[in-house]
């Protein structure tokens, strides 16, 4: 099945500094990579999504990359604010029309200081 | 538009109880998939349902199972609990065509 690493574990930045965070993934089959981020005591949150036949994604300060040869992901936040503080978690998925198991990465939790 | 929502927000069993957790996935979200989040992990998938048929399993043991109903809204069991089965459990929804899963705020289970 599939696997999906997550690194850093943590992650502290500065205020306004850039944070990236990444992710592999092992099934080559994978078409669908999610990120969420989760405050503490509530739901998981998508932020940004990408699929296979897309390389980059943004949107606003946020932005993925992905690199299907070396099954690779990446999440980049620019100009970090203290509310970016959360843990944040990659997943990958083969999706289909009606199949769509996410395996989740075990997180990064960021931190932005002042 | 409401989001995914569960009931109840917390829970607290013996172990040897059963247990219902309950979603109503976003209006128009024909899927639902069942996570649980031990402290500290990500979310591990358990259970995946469309047009009311089970479409996905992950590794859990036969004492888990779910169904979804006519109205697309879900049902989690579990049985037999064990210390270990204490966790946050997420529903999630997600509308057809897309890959997105939106997630409710889980169920809080506590086994004593």
């Amino acid at each position: 099945g599939e696997n999906v690493e997550q690194h850093p574990s943590t992650l502290s930045v500065q205020e306004g500094d850039s944070a990236v965070i990444k992710c592999t993934y092992s099934d080559s089959a994978s078409n669908y990579f999610p990120w969420y981020k989760q405050e503490l005591g509530k739901r998981p949150q998508l932020i940004i999504d990408i699929r296979s036949n897309v390389g980059e994604k943004k949107d606003q300060r946020i932005a993925v990359t992905l690199n299907k040869t070396a099954k690779h992901f990446s999440l980049h936040i620019t100009e970090t604010q203290p509310e970016d503080s959360a843990v944040y978690f990659c997943a990958a998925s083969f999706l289909t029309g009606t199949a769509s198991k996410l395996t989740f990465g075990t997180g990064t939790r960021l931190q932005v200081t002042l | 538009d409401a989001g995914v929502t569960q009931s109840p927000t917390h829970l607290i069993k013996t172990r040897g109880q059963q247990v219902t957790l309950r979603c109503s996935p976003i209006s128009g979200h024909k899927s639902v998939s069942w996570y649980q989040q031990v402290l500290g992990q990500g979310p591990q998938f358990i259970f995946q349902y469309y047009e009311k048929e089970e479409r996905g399993r992950g590794n859990f043991p036969d004492r888990f199972s779910a169904r979804q109903f006519p109205n697309y809204s879900s049902e989690l069991n579990v049985n037999a609990l064990l210390l270990g089965d204490s966790a946050l459990y997420l529903c999630a929804s997600r509308r057809e065509g897309t890959g997105s899963q939106y997630f409710g705020p889980g169920t809080r289970l506590t086994v004593l």
